[in-house]
């Protein structure tokens, strides 16, 4: 199994310019989430989705950021218009809901916005 | 102007000795707790769960204890290598799927 698969690795944009960040989940979970990690605040849970639906987007931090699960393979963080204080390792996790349920994280896309 | 981070708690350790990391957590509701570990420019790893109806658990070098009374949670990792050095996180399950994750705490383990 290749894991959570995320691209880009690293991302450096300018300031006001869109950023799409996307996730492969691990086939067969059903539960997706992404977080955003710094120095700052630590690791934090900005939206999950189960099968495909936002459940809790409560995380997010304002109107700039959105995210999509068009299908159960495929998720996008979006950042319109990006902001230095964006700047961040941006992760995702996807796991299973039934039993046991740890997450698995991806590598993450360390995002910087100049 | 300098930017204030987390602070993060750091426990030094020579390889060998027992580590003991603590995790204190804030919502009584919360049923099920995991450790993660990450190194540096990775993403957080699985090390070990525990559901709130135990209040140990244990794995390979690695054991959990969950006390629900005053809500803490530690991980201790046996005879600890410079291999185990990295940041541990606890998370907790609040709600149907959400895990929220602690602050963190640094490990150095020096031969």
């Amino acid at each position: 199994d290749a894991g959570v698969i995320q691209s880009p690795r690293h991302e450096v944009t300018e300031m006001g310019q869109e950023v799409t960040l996307r996730c492969k989940p691990i086939s067969g979970h059903n539960s997706l989430f992404w977080y955003r990690q710094t120095m700052m605040r630590g690791l934090e849970l900005l939206i999950y989705f189960n099968n495909n639906v936002p459940i809790d987007d409560s995380g997010m931090p304002e109107d700039r950021f959105s995210a999509k699960m068009p299908n159960a393979s495929f998720s996008t963080l979006k950042i319109q218009p990006s902001e230095p204080r964006d700047s961040a390792v941006y992760f995702c996790a996807s796991s299973f809901n039934a039993g046991n349920t740890e997450a698995f994280f991806g590598q993450g896309t360390r995002l910087t916005v100049v | 102007g300098e930017s204030v981070g987390l602070h993060l708690p750091t426990l030094s350790v020579q390889e060998g000795d027992n580590s003991i990391i603590n995790c204190a957590y804030s919502n009584s509701a919360s049923d099920y707790f995991i450790w993660y570990k990450q190194e540096s420019g990775k993403g957080p790893q699985f090390i070990i769960d525990i559901r709130s109806n135990m209040d140990k658990r244990q794995g390979q070098r690695v054991t959990v204890l969950l006390n629900k009374t005053v809500k803490h949670l530690s991980l201790q990792i046996a005879a600890t290598q410079p291999g185990d050095s990295a940041v541990y996180f606890c998370a907790e399950r609040r709600g149907f799927q959400k895990l929220v994750f602690g602050t963190g705490t640094r490990l150095l383990v020096s031969p």
